[in-house]
């Protein structure tokens, strides 16, 4: 049972291309996130899933893009990168939401943009 | 909008030490509370879930209380152990939301 994993684990880009960072869990969760976590700064909600075809915004969108065709992937997609979005990104998931359900994380992926 | 704060950032203790990272948040409204930790260049790891209409939860030599009225989590380690050296982020959840605090690094020394 692998749980949450995220390729790549590390990427440079330079300004203005793009990418998209890969989610897969295997544990039939319904509850998909991504998270940002900038040194000092605590993690931040970038959007979230609660089912295939459902997403929703976070706390900082701007600059993402995200898809849930299937229970199991929710890929993040970076347009036109740019420095303000060097960071680690985690991806997470939960089995429905519910209040006595943990969070399970990903390994993340060290993103620079130069 | 939901405020997490997690004092101190960091803290360094002696083994076998007992101590208390705290945690507080501004809106009583959550689901649940949990206490994740954090290696360095690894992913969070949830150690204790408290749901909202529970005071404390236990694991192991780890105990986290919470007060939801006041707006604070406490998490008790006893007995530390160099082990026990990383970071540890409380995280409130709102139901399709979590907000996280910034951390307490721990460093437990032999």
């Amino acid at each position: 049972n692998a749980g949450v994993t995220q390729t790549p684990k590390f990427r440079i880009l330079k300004i203005g291309q793009s990418m998209t960072l890969q989610c897969a869990q295997d544990m039939n969760h319904n509850y998909m996130y991504w998270y940002r976590q900038d040194p000092g700064m605590g993690l931040k909600l970038i959007y979230y899933s609660v089912g295939a075809g459902i997403t929703d915004k976070g706390e900082v969108p701007n600059g993402y893009n995200v898809s849930r065709s299937t229970t199991e992937d929710f890929p993040l997609r970076l347009e036109l990168a740019a420095p303000s979005q060097t960071s680690v990104y985690f991806c997470a998931s939960s089995p429905s939401g519910g209040a006595n359900e943990k969070l399970f994380f990903g390994s993340g992926t060290q993103l620079s943009v130069l | 909008k939901q405020e997490v704060t997690q004092i101190p950032a960091a803290l360094s203790v002696p083994e076998g030490e007992n101590l208390v990272l705290n945690c507080s948040f501004t809106d009583s409204a959550i689901y649940n509370l949990q206490w994740f930790r954090q290696d360095p260049g690894k992913g969070l790891t949830s150690l204790l879930l408290i749901q909202s209409s529970q005071r404390e939860q236990t694991s192991g030599r780890l105990n986290a209380s919470l007060d939801k009225s006041s707006g604070r989590s406490t998490l008790y380690i006893a007995a530390s152990q160099p082990g026990d050296s990383a970071t540890y982020l409380c995280a409130v959840s709102t139901g399709n939301q979590f907000y996280f605090g910034t951390g307490t690094s721990l460093t437990v020394i032999p």
